[in-house]
């Protein structure tokens, strides 16, 4: 089945630092990948899209300056939330999606992030 | 732009009632529907997708009909569990085929 495996589940980091976090697709191949934030007063806010030979797009409110995205292959993707603030507390949930797999994008369980 | 609509935000049923959650959509041509279900601690799991008018999904008892016509995709159980309680989102594939938009989730709480 189609697992998608995020690290760390939760961590911690004081105001202005950075934390980077990992998704890890296993038994199928991302050619997208998805990374959302869900917050208590929110749904799922799309960060931004990552998809296999096309340049990584940013949605409103999000860029790539504070949010650095890396999806070096087909089965890995990682984003760092840096100089990171209050405001960026919440679960970061990480979507893959493959075509053989239909158009629904599979999740992992989330890196919680809180800040000092 | 395309959006999902989910009217309930909380539902509260027994054990054994039937459920409804409504969803609606507003998207050009025929995006793929979806249901999803989060559990607390945990990331959403795919239940299932529909892809084209009146098409049923279904999984774990759950069913949902695309209807193009009143734009709907709405989540059925004929009788629910306490292991039901989750929030459920309703998701489409956007016309951008791989971005997926959430409606705002609902919570449902069953009771033994």
């Amino acid at each position: 089945g189609a697992l998608v495996y995020q690290y760390p589940r939760r961590t911690i980091c004081k105001s202005g630092t950075s934390m980077r976090m990992e998704c890890q697709a296993v038994g199928f191949q991302a050619t997208s990948v998805a990374w959302y934030r869900q917050s208590p007063q929110k749904t799922f806010e799309l960060i931004a899209l990552s998809t296999v030979n096309s340049a990584i797009k940013y949605e409103q409110n999000f860029t790539q300056e504070k949010f650095p995205i890396s999806h070096p292959n087909l089965s890995f993707s990682s984003m760092t939330v840096l100089n990171a603030y209050l405001e960026d507390r919440g679960l970061y949930l990480c979507g893959a999606r493959t075509p053989g797999l239909g158009y629904e994008q599979y999740f992992g369980p989330g890196t919680r992030l809180t800040v000092l | 732009g395309d959006s999902v609509t989910q009217t309930e935000g909380q539902v509260a049923l027994s054990e054994e009632d039937f459920l409804t959650i409504h969803c609606n959509y507003s998207a050009s041509g025929y995006p793929a529907l979806f249901w999803y279900v989060q559990y607390p601690g945990e990331g959403p799991q795919f239940l299932f997708r529909a892809s084209r008018d009146k098409e049923k999904g279904s999984s774990r008892g759950f069913e949902a009909t695309y209807n193009k016509e009143t734009t709907s995709f709405h989540l059925q159980k004929a009788s629910v569990q306490e292991s039901d309680s989750a929030v459920y989102y309703c998701a489409l594939g956007g016309t951008n085929a791989y971005k997926v938009i959430f409606g705002k989730g609902t919570h449902l709480h069953v009771l033994p």
